[in-house]
């Protein structure tokens, strides 16, 4: 079936580093990949999403970016702060534009003051 | 605008029990759903609705069941609770099938 690799599972970084995060996915009939940011024990909520007639998007430190040809978009975050630190899924609508998300699995992002 | 409310936001349940989360959102929203977050997994499609009266099974349907009366409200009911079922429950609510997903605060859920 449809899936969304994530990668790496656990991110540490100095502040004020980048850091990057990567997904694949399977279903090419996917369309629309949102990034979700959930703090400890908090609801996840949407911070940057793309959809596939672009190839990259910004906002303010946060970027993504989308390779339909290779099925992988990443999330690129620059100088990076301590509230920052959070759990970062990526997603992919599943069988094109009606298609629910599909997620990743999540990665853990530590930003060491 | 209170969004996605969920209750209630912790539940110990024993085995073989059964309940209802309840979901409400006041925005107006056609599309709603119910998803499961086990450590380390992610978030995992358990029911969805496109509107009132209309449902669908997501990923990881057994064991519950879903009903959609109004645009508000999209309950869950978990029948005959068993461990596999402990996780934290997430209700969300779009606008269209591409859109923001808003989310409530989650329900901890743990079935001894």
């Amino acid at each position: 079936g449809e899936n969304v690799e994530q990668h790496p599972s656990t991110l540490s970084v100095q502040e004020g580093d980048s850091a990057v995060i990567k997904c694949t996915y399977s279903d090419s009939a996917s369309n629309y990949f949102p990034w979700y940011k959930q703090e400890l024990g908090k609801r996840p909520q949407l911070i940057i999403d793309i959809r596939s007639n672009v190839g990259e998007k910004k906002d303010q430190r946060i970027a993504v970016t989308l390779n339909k040809t290779a099925k992988h978009f990443s999330l690129h975050i620059t100088e990076t702060q301590p509230e920052d630190s959070a759990v970062y899924f990526c997603a992919a609508n599943r069988g094109g534009s009606q298609g629910n998300l599909i997620f990743g699995k999540g990665t853990k992002l530590s930003v060491k003051p | 605008n209170a969004g996605v409310t969920q209750t209630p936001k912790f539940r110990i349940l024993k085995i073989g029990q059964s309940m209802t989360l309840q979901c409400t959102q006041d925005m107006n929203h056609n599309y709603m759903y119910w998803y499961r977050q086990d450590p380390g997994m992610g978030l995992k499609l358990i029911y969805y609705s496109v509107g009132a009266g209309i449902t669908d099974k997501g990923e990881v349907p057994n064991g519950y069941n879903v009903s959609r009366s109004t645009t508000e409200d999209f309950p869950l009911r978990l029948e005959l609770a068993a461990p596999s079922q402990t996780s934290v429950y997430f209700c969300a609510s779009s606008y269209g099938p591409t859109g923001e997903l808003f989310f409530g605060e989650g329900s901890r859920l743990t079935v001894l």
